[in-house]
């Protein structure tokens, strides 16, 4: 199993392009998740999904926008890239939830210039 | 608004020396889960724990789920450069979200 797999790995980009992170998964698992890691800190959570068809806003949503039309897939968008959406994000995925665990992928490191 | 706080934020010790990290909050939750972050890549889940005071190894790994269910700690015994890492914990309260705390980035030097 290939698990959370996110692409691309690296980008850079200038203020005011837009972009989307890819992240598919192959586990058939129901919830899907967006955070965001930036230096030294933490995760914060962007948006999160539910299952195909539903999404929801997280912690730190402004400036992102994501879709879920597949179980697998759970793309997010970014508009008008800002300096402030410099960070590694992650995609994350788990079955029902919390209890079980969720597994990640291996992040995209984000810059903004 | 819930506080959930890791101490220390660092930690810096020589191979073989034991160590514990702390994760605490004003909420009560219905489980808990530890992660530990290598460079470079995403978290890793290393266990749940769902009742209080129960307590889960992981070979030198001692996780320990306060009795209340407001906090946990995670205790190394005679570190290994491979642990270094940042180690996440991530709470549970209602419903199926996980909160995520800032970590504690240990550092295991040979």
């Amino acid at each position: 199993n290939a698990g959370v797999t996110q692409t691309p790995k690296f980008r850079i980009l200038k203020i005011g392009q837009s972009m989307t992170l890819q992240c598919t998964q192959d586990m058939n698992h129901n919830y899907m998740y967006w955070y965001r890691q930036d230096p030294g800190m933490g995760l914060k959570l962007i948006y999160y999904s539910v299952g195909a068809g539903i999404t929801d806003k997280g912690e730190v949503p402004n400036g992102y926008n994501v879709s879920r039309s597949t179980t697998e897939d759970f793309p997010l968008r970014l508009e008008l890239a800002a300096p402030s959406q410099t960070s590694v994000y992650f995609c994350a995925s788990s079955q029902l939830g919390g209890p079980m665990g969720y597994t990640f992928g291996s992040g995209t490191r984000l810059t903004v210039v | 608004t819930q506080l959930l706080e890791q101490s220390p934020q660092f930690l810096s010790i020589q191979e073989g020396e034991n160590l514990t990290v702390y994760c605490n909050s004003s909420s009560v939750f219905s489980s808990l889960q530890w992660y530990r972050q290598e460079p470079g890549e995403g978290p890793v889940l290393l266990v749940t724990v769902v009742t209080g005071g129960e307590v889960k190894k992981l070979k030198r790994l001692t996780f320990q789920f306060g009795d209340a269910r407001k906090d946990s700690s995670l205790h190394i015994t005679a570190a290994q450069p491979g642990d270094t890492g940042l180690y996440l914990c991530a709470p549970q309260r209602g419903g199926n979200m996980l909160t995520f705390g800032g970590g504690t980035r240990l550092m295991v030097k040979p």
